[in-house]
């Protein structure tokens, strides 16, 4: 079953710049998930990375992913406060399930 | 996309005693997913629920604890029965739009146990 690892897990960056959050998971996968979760809020569907070497920006935030290397990765560019929250990766327990595992999550704090 | 809701959203409930969470979904689909995420912690999937068979559980999760309910293609219950201060979290369901889409969840009901 796969295995799901972020780090950092804890995160604190000054507004205008930038940082990278790793997901290192332990088997193969066909795809890997990002979410983003807000105090006291479910969970935003950011990002599904399907296949090796997508890469998906939206704003200041993309992501990667390597199948090979079994690396995902969240760029973060000239951060701002809005985006302090805590970010999860996940992926499907094995190919083809719609169940997933989720990583510890990075949370995320952008100060002025 | 799918638009879930959730109720309560969050309830306060006295140990022993049980609470049923609904999750309705806006579309037909065929599984849904229930998740535990505990104080600070990251999300555990407890079940998966299929219309019209038992629902599958996850290990260290059991159906007399967790009882769940799929009586059709849009609606499902879970039920955390007999509870303990460990069990409070939030409880969230969640469908999946197929292999080339994200699963999307639903708001979530935080319980607290006293």
């Amino acid at each position: 079953e796969l295995k799901v690892e972020q780090n950092p897990l804890f995160l604190s960056m000054q507004e205008g710049k930038n940082y990278t959050i790793y997901c290192n998971y332990s088997t193969t996968s066909d795809r890997l998930y990002w979410y983003r979760q807000d105090p006291g809020k479910s969970l935003e569907s950011l990002f599904v990375l399907l296949s090796n070497g997508a890469v998906k920006q939206e704003g200041r935030l993309m992501a990667s992913l390597d199948t090979k290397a079994r690396l995902s990765t969240l760029h973060i560019t000239a951060a701002v406060h809005d985006l302090s929250a805590t970010y999860f990766c996940a992926g499907p327990t094995q190919g083809g399930s719609e169940k997933l595992v989720f990583g510890k999550g990075t949370k995320l704090t952008v100060n002025p | 996309s799918a638009v879930i809701s959730q109720k309560p959203s969050r309830d306060i409930c006295q140990r022993g005693t049980s609470l049923t969470i609904q999750c309705q979904v806006d579309s037909q689909v065929t599984m849904m997913f229930w998740y535990r995420q505990q104080p600070g912690q990251s999300l555990t999937l407890i079940a998966t629920a299929n219309q019209g068979s038992e629902a599958t559980y996850e290990s260290g999760f059991v159906i007399d604890k967790f009882p769940i309910s799929r009586p059709n293609l849009t609606f499902s219950t879970l039920t955390v029965s007999n509870m303990s201060p460990e069990d409070s979290s939030i409880y969230l369901c969640s469908v999946g739009a197929g292999p080339q889409d994200t699963q999307y969840f639903g708001p979530g009901t935080r319980l607290t146990v006293l």
